[in-house]
C-alpha cells in the first residue's frame, strides 16, 4: 500500500499570513493528489485535485503543486475561516490512502 | 443540488453487524464510483471502500476487507455498506463520498456522516 505522511502535524499561523503544508507519498503517485479541508463536525471539502486542479467553487488563495512523491498546499493570506484541519489523498491505486492531517490553528 | 444522506449508524456489540446506506439526488447516480470513508473520533480519515458505477468492480481497506461488503442499487439511487463481525475499532462516523474525476479520481461531494458505534 502506498502510505501518505503530511507536515505538519500542525502549526499556528494569523490571518493574512501565508501557510504550505507538505504532503510526501512512498512511492510515485504521479499527479494523483488531492487535499480536503474539514471543520470540526462537518464532513471534508474537496479544495485541490490532480495536485494543481482548484475545485469549483474554492477560492483562488488556495494552491497546489508538487509530482511523484513530494506535494504542497499552498493558503496565501490566510482568512478566519481556513482554520481547520488539512488532509492530502493519494488516488493513484486503492487503497485510497490519505495523510494524517495537519490542523490549522489561529496563532 | 447534490445531495447524499447516509442512514443506519447505531450502537451494535462487537461481532454484531449494521448495514449502512447513502441516498443520493442531485445527479445521475449510475455513472458515479462511489466509497465509503470513515473517521474514529478524534482521529483523521481512513478509505474505506469502493464501487465502479456499474457495481462490478470494488475494492476494500484491507482493516475491513472480508467483513464488509459494498453495494448499490442504481434504480434506486443508493449505496449501501454490510458491515459485519463488527469490532470496537469501526467506531467512527462512516461518509459516503461520490468519486469524480476520470483517471484522477477525487471525492467530490460527501454526506453529512453516519455514526456508527461498537462496544459491549
Amino acid at each position: 500500500d502506498i502510505q501518505v505522511t503530511q507536515s505538519p502535524s500542525s502549526l499556528s499561523a494569523s490571518v493574512g499570513d501565508r501557510v504550505t503544508i507538505t504532503c510526501r507519498a512512498s512511492q510515485t503517485i504521479i499527479t494523483y493528489l488531492n487535499w480536503y479541508q474539514q471543520k470540526p463536525g462537518r464532513a471534508p471539502k474537496l479544495l485541490i485535485y490532480a495536485g494543481t486542479s482548484l475545485q469549483s467553487g474554492v477560492p483562488s488563495r488556495f494552491s497546489g503543486s508538487g509530482s511523484g512523491t513530494d506535494f504542497t498546499l499552498t493558503i496565501r493570506s490566510l482568512q478566519p475561516e481556513d482554520f481547520a484541519t488539512y488532509y492530502c489523498q493519494q488516488s493513484y491505486i486503492p487503497p485510497f490512502t490519505f495523510g494524517p492531517g495537519t490542523r490549522l490553528d489561529i496563532k | 443540488e447534490v445531495q447524499l444522506v447516509e442512514s443506519g449508524g447505531n450502537l451494535a456489540q462487537p461481532g454484531g453487524s449494521l448495514r449502512l446506506s447513502c441516498a443520493a439526488s442531485g445527479f445521475s447516480f449510475g455513472i458515479y464510483r462511489m466509497n465509503w470513508v470513515r473517521q474514529a473520533p478524534g482521529k483523521g480519515l481512513e478509505w474505506v471502500s469502493y464501487i465502479s458505477s456499474g457495481g462490478s468492480d470494488v475494492s476494500y481497506a484491507d482493516s475491513v476487507k472480508g467483513r464488509f461488503t459494498i453495494s448499490r442499487d442504481n434504480a434506486k439511487n443508493s449505496v449501501s455498506l454490510q458491515m459485519n463481525s463488527l469490532r470496537d475499532e469501526d467506531t467512527a462516523v462512516y461518509y459516503c463520498a461520490r468519486a469524480s474525476g476520470g483517471n484522477f479520481y477525487h471525492f467530490d461531494y460527501w454526506g453529512q456522516g453516519t455514526l456508527v458505534t461498537v462496544s459491549s
